[in-house]
């Protein structure tokens, strides 16, 4: 069972290039979540999909897509990365069938845009 | 809309201190209350949790209890380890729409000396 895995861990682009952050669980969770965490501003919210078929906006969507390909993996594109997009992006599971569930979170990957 | 407001840091302390987290939340229904532990260079992983009010959390020596007269969701332990240090994230969740939303506080940084 190896929960939440992302790739890749680490990667550097330059501005314009395209690039696409895989995210799978295994846990056969419903809701699926990608964030970004800067310093000094916590975990911000970028997508979500609280269901299989189902995508919707967080509080940081501008210059990132998303697909929920199955239940199992949901993927986050950057299509013209810029360098306010350097972060560290992590993706994150959660049961989602009752009040009280947790998320899981994966390992991360660390972006820079030179 | 839904907040949580945590203690800014660092927070530094010797081993064996007693820690105490601030955490206070607004929201506009019922909340489910998280803390959330991240170790460097790792994603974030549940420490505990708490479901109603006057329910306490626990794990490793760490407690939090569900405070709804003051919405808050303090952090104590009572002796700390340089093991300890990381970072902590106070959390709440409510269902909206048939979605689980998790809202975080921005982190309190621990740094536990020998």
């Amino acid at each position: 069972n190896a929960g939440v895995t992302q790739t890749p861990k680490f990667q550097v682009l330059k501005t314009g290039q395209s690039m696409t952050l895989q995210c799978a669980q295994d846990m056969n969770h419903n809701s699926m979540y990608w964030y970004r965490q800067d310093p000094g501003m916590g975990l911000r919210l970028i997508y979500y999909s609280a269901s299989e078929g189902t995508t919707d906006k967080g509080e940081v969507p501008n210059g990132y897509n998303v697909s929920r390909l199955n239940k199992r993996e949901f993927s986050l594109r950057l299509e013209s990365a810029a360098p306010s997009q350097t972060s560290v992006y992590f993706c994150a599971s959660l049961v989602g069938l009752q009040w009280g569930d947790e998320q899981f979170f994966g390992p991360g990957t660390r972006l820079t845009v030179l | 809309g839904d907040s949580v407001t945590q203690m800014e840091g660092p927070v530094t302390l010797s081993e064996e201190a007693f820690l105490t987290i601030n955490c206070t939340y607004t929201a506009t229904g019922y909340p489910s209350l998280f803390w959330y532990v991240q170790y460097p260079g790792e994603g974030l992983q549940l420490l505990l949790k708490a479901t109603k009010a006057d329910d306490k959390g626990s794990n490793k020596g760490f407690e939090a209890t569900y405070r709804k007269e003051t919405t808050s969701f303090h952090l104590e332990k009572g002796s700390v380890q340089v093991s300890d240090s990381a970072v902590y994230f106070c959390a709440l969740s409510l269902a909206s729409g048939g979605s689980y939303i998790p809202t975080f506080g921005r982190g309190t940084s621990l740094i536990v000396h020998p």
